[in-house]
């Protein structure tokens, strides 16, 4: 049973456009939402994160999107640069329990100089 | 300030063998979760430890042991190697337990032949 779904798959923008990743997740518990970015070879990194008490958080280029009666939250890239090529994943984790990160299944994403 | 270290980076086993996998915190980070990251997956939870008690397990076989030591470093050793295993195992630091932004180490890519 896949708790957070990603959207899309793969996803090829030209450079300066804006790259949008959508995430839908099923538990109610969840109350954290990271997103992750990964090179080739390396670990995930950390982006950016938002809580549900909120319904947006911008750090730099990078915009969280959080629409907690559709359990749904996406994630805004603007100026897309080559350099942003990468996977990105979602993840969702619940309150008070391990520290369990549930992962999307990841967006390949590709910025077109 | 140093990331979170990984040891070895890269490992090929055979069936039914046993590997060791190390894994050293960021510095004032007492949480680490080991994830399983098979090629084109998001990572898949396994464990994660706080003050070298167990404090989650995700649903893998009972092939799969952690521990954490002392200093907060940890170690996950997984027995009678199966080809399935074959994946990138990283391990993610942070400072606490619950909703504590986690950081992650570049894995040991674990090739099983």
């Amino acid at each position: 049973q896949q708790q957070v779904k990603q959207s899309p798959q793969s996803l090829i923008v030209q450079k300066g456009g804006i790259s949008i990743i959508n995430c839908a997740y099923e538990n109610t518990a969840f109350d954290y939402f990271p997103w992750y970015q990964q090179f080739p070879g390396k670990g995930p990194a950390l982006l950016i994160a938002i809580r549900p008490d909120v319904s947006e958080k911008k750090e730099g280029r990078f915009t969280i999107s959080f629409n907690k009666s559709a359990k749904q939250f996406s994630l805004h890239i603007m100026d897309s640069q080559p350099g942003d090529s990468a996977t990105y994943f979602c993840a969702a984790e619940t309150q008070g329990g391990s520290e369990k990160l549930v992962f999307g299944k990841g967006t390949k994403l590709t910025v077109n100089p | 300030d140093a990331g979170v270290t990984q040891s070895p980076t890269h490992l090929i086993k055979t069936r039914g063998q046993h590997v060791t996998l190390r894994c050293s915190p960021i510095s004032g980070h007492k949480s680490v979760s080991w994830y399983q990251q098979v090629l084109g997956q998001g990572p898949q939870f396994i464990f994660q430890y706080y003050e070298k008690e167990e404090r989650g397990r995700g649903n893998f076989p009972d092939r799969f042991s952690a521990r954490q030591f002392p200093n907060y470093s940890s170690e996950l050793n997984v027995n009678a190697l199966l080809l399935g295993d074959s994946a990138l195992y990283l391990c993610a630091s942070s400072r606490a337990r619950g909703n504590q932004p986690q950081h992650f180490g570049d894995g040991t890519r674990l090739s099983i032949l």
